[in-house]
C-alpha cells in the first residue's frame, strides 16, 4: 500500500459526460501528479500541483482540469468525455523538493470506461 | 528533451533465470533521475528503485540489481533467478527536476512473462 488513496477505483460513463475522479496523497506530501494510462500512449504526465498551485502542465487536454485543495487532496475533472478518454488514471504524490525529484508513490488508479 | 527508450517490448523466460531489462535515456541536463517501476498484472504501479545522475554506484536489492552507465545513458535492471511473481510490466522514467516540473517521463515499458 502507497499511501496514495484514489476514488473510485472503476468508472463507466456515456460520451459527452463529465466526471470527477479523486486523489488523496500520502501524508505529508506537498506535490499531487495526475498521469494517464492508454493502450497507444503509454504513461503520460498530465498535470502537477504542489501545496494548491498549478506547477506543471503536460499533454492535457482543454476538457480536462484539476485542482489541489486545502487539505491537499487533488480532483481531476474529465468533460465532454470521448471513446479515447477510455485509460487508467494515475494520482501520485511526493514530497517535492525544488530542484529535487522526490520518489513519486503512486494510487492504485481510477480505470475509466467512455462507452 | 526527456525520451526514455524501452526497446524490449516483451521478455519470456523460465523461472530460475536471470533477466536483464534494458532502460536508454535521453536528457541535456546534468541533473536528473532515473526510476524503475513495476506494474503487477493486479495494475497498480510500484516504486522499485530511484536513482540520481551524481550516483552511478550500482545497486542490489534481494535479486535485484540496476547497472547506471552515463557513458552509455543506460540504467538497466537485472533480475537474478526469477520468479514467476515478477511477472509484470516494468516501467523506467526519467525526471529532470531543474525545468520547473518533477515529472516523470516514461518509457513504454517491457512485458517480462516468468513461466514456471
Amino acid at each position: 500500500d502507497s499511501g496514495v488513496t484514489q476514488t473510485p477505483k472503476h468508472l463507466i460513463t456515456a460520451t459527452g459526460q463529465r466526471v470527477t475522479l479523486r486523489c488523496s496523497p500520502r501524508s505529508g506530501d506537498l506535490s499531487v501528479y495526475w498521469y494517464q494510462q492508454s493502450l497507444d500512449q503509454g504513461l503520460q504526465f498530465l498535470i502537477q500541483y504542489y501545496n494548491g498551485e498549478e506547477r506543471a502542465k503536460g499533454n492535457i487536454l482543454e476538457r480536462f482540469s484539476a485542482q489541489q485543495f486545502p487539505d491537499l487532496h487533488s480532483e481531476l475533472n474529465l468533460s465532454s468525455l470521448e471513446l479515447g478518454d477510455s485509460a487508467l488514471y494515475f494520482c501520485a504524490s511526493s514530497v517535492a523538493s525544488s530542484g529535487v525529484t522526490d520518489t513519486q508513490y503512486f494510487g492504485p488508479g481510477t480505470r475509466l470506461t467512455v462507452l | 528533451a526527456q525520451k526514455v527508450t524501452q526497446a524490449q517490448t516483451e521478455i519470456s523466460v523460465v523461472e530460475k533465470e536471470d533477466v536483464t531489462l534494458d532502460c536508454v535515456y535521453e536528457t541535456r541536463d546534468t541533473t536528473y533521475y532515473l526510476f524503475w517501476y513495476k506494474q503487477p498484472p493486479s495494475g497498480e504501479l510500484v516504486f522499485l528503485i530511484r536513482r540520481n545522475s551524481f550516483d552511478e554506484q550500482n545497486e542490489i536489492s534481494g535479486r535485484y540489481s540496476w547497472n547506471f552507465q552515463k557513458s552509455t545513458s543506460s540504467f538497466n535492471f537485472t533480475i537474478t533467478a526469477s520468479q514467476v511473481v515478477d511477472s509484470a510490466v516494468y516501467f523506467c522514467a526519467l525526471s529532470e527536476p531543474q525545468g520547473g516540473s518533477e515529472k516523470l517521463v516514461f518509457g513504454k515499458g517491457t512485458k517480462l512473462t516468468v513461466n514456471p
